[in-house]
């Protein structure tokens, strides 16, 4: 069974950093094409970053310079390094991935985590 | 970067009712959308990919088509488990997913 645990979240000041994970079992990380999903309080979906099977990495304009994504492929696990915290970034954050790539959804994000939240305040 | 814009925003619906929401994309996206559904303290679930193509356990009443810009995702009898909000995205661009704003689905 497919399973997506994320840790890591809290409360922290503007201007601090944090380090988000997300535990997968049931499939390999480093094998499908796994992102970061954020959702502000009230508000919609927003995507934060992917990193493909082939370690190649991208980012939101909102995050990029501040945030990296990356991967522990002993641990099985999914990260994401967020520094430089603003207020806005206050939002749970979802770890998502497209485990069918090779298939007919390609790159279709299919399974979600719980979500953790980070909250962004003095 | 492609933006995605759904409408309506809010969409006021009875049970037994066929409902549609509409998702635009600002370039074609050929047929790389998604439609999801997310119930409040939950994590979004996968409705339909590929614009048309639905998800193993979805009910058939969900239904979606569209190519190129424009894409629909439809209930066809409104149950009460169906309100929830519900968010397009793009899957086409490589470099990044985009989520439309979102429909939440009332009762009235």
């Amino acid at each position: 069974e497919v399973q997506l645990v994320e840790s890591g979240g809290g409360l922290i000041q503007p201007g601090g950093s944090l380090r988000l994970s997300c535990a997968a079992s049931g499939f390999t990380v480093s094998s499908n094409y796994m992102s970061w999903v954020r959702q502000a309080p009230g508000k919609g979906l927003e995507w934060v970053s992917v990193i493909y099977s082939i370690g190649t990495t991208y980012y939101a304009a909102s995050v990029k310079g501040r945030f990296t994504i990356s991967r522990d492929n002993s641990k099985n696990t999914l990260y994401l390094q967020m520094n430089s915290l603003r207020a806005e970034d206050t939002a749970v954050y979802y770890c998502a991935g497209a485990l069918d790539s090779s298939g007919p959804k390609g790159r279709c994000i299919d399974y979600w985590g719980q979500g953790t939240l980070v909250t962004v305040s003095s | 970067d492609i933006q995605m814009t759904q409408s309506p925003s809010t969409l006021s619906a009875s049970v037994g009712d066929r409902v549609t929401i509409t998702c635009r994309a600002s370039q074609s996206i050929s047929n790389w959308l998604a439609w999801y559904q997310q119930k409040p303290g939950k994590a979004p679930s996968l409705l339909i990919y590929k614009a048309s193509s639905l998800e193993s356990g979805v009910p058939s009443r969900f239904s979606g088509s569209g190519s190129g810009t424009e894409f629909t995702l439809t209930i066809s009898s409104l149950q009460p488990d169906d309100f929830a909000t519900y968010y397009c995205q793009q899957y086409n661009s490589y470099s990044g997913y985009t989520f439309g704003q979102g429909t939440k689905l009332e009762i009235k």
